[in-house]
């Protein structure tokens, strides 16, 4: 059964870059079927697509994040990840990485999910 | 960017009740929709994509229609278990995947 498991530091200084990783189990980052997802929710608030990559390293990202996006995969350990640049409070959320289907070569629905993970953004 | 809405905000419903739940879009989106539940303290969790098929493991109970803009998920008996907050998302190419505000079904 695939698994998603979210890391990295759960408190942000502003300014600074947020990074996260995300770890498949149960299943090869490599698959040809599937994008991998990042998407976040700040509290009490609901879901927001930040990107997404294929594991040749192809990505989308979403334009209201100003370029402030990179995501990256490391097919050798199973991983892709985060890096959100010059935090704000606004950037205070969970986040949650996640498969995304290729269906008819495109990315499509987020299915499974990881547990997500609380990421805030203080001095 | 599409934008998604949702009908209601919240619903009050009861066990056994059929449940209704509306999602629009800005603009057409054919049928590239998914709707997801989420619970308190959890990671969604995905129902049904390309508007009406039904994920592998979720109950028969629950069931999506529409295309174009205007799509509906619906609960036909609701359990105990469904108490929770339903999220649609389109998944259009060429525009960033965008969710609706989500709706809140809850305990009358």
């Amino acid at each position: 059964q695939l698994q998603l498991q979210e890391s990295g530091p759960g408190l942000v200084k502003p300014s600074e870059t947020l990074s996260l990783t995300c770890t498949v189990s149960g299943g090869s980052i490599r698959s040809s079927s599937y994008y991998w997802g990042w998407i976040r929710q700040p509290p009490g608030k609901g879901l927001e697509w930040i990107g997404s990559i294929y594991y040749s390293g192809n990505t989308y990202d979403n334009p209201s994040l100003k370029s402030r996006v990179t995501i990256s995969v490391d097919t050798s350990k199973n991983q892709f990840s985060l890096k959100l640049r010059s935090v704000t409070a606004a950037d205070t959320a969970v986040y949650y990485c996640a498969r995304q289907s290729n269906w008819l070569l495109a990315p499509n629905w987020f299915a499974p999910w990881g547990q997500g993970t609380l990421v805030t953004v203080s001095s | 960017d599409i934008q998604m809405t949702q009908s209601p905000s919240t619903l009050s419903a009861s066990v056994g009740d059929r449940v209704t739940i509306t999602c629009r879009a800005s603009q057409s989106i054919t049928n590239w929709l998914a709707w997801y539940q989420q619970k308190p303290g959890k990671a969604p969790k995905l129902l049904i994509y390309k508007a009406s098929s039904l994920e592998s493991g979720v109950p028969s109970r629950f069931s999506g229609s529409g295309s174009g803009t205007e799509f509906t998920l619906t609960i036909s008996s609701l359990q105990p278990d469904d108490f929770a907050t339903y999220y649609c998302q389109q998944y259009n190419s060429y525009s960033p995947f965008t969710f609706g505000p989500g709706t809140k079904v809850d305990i009358k």
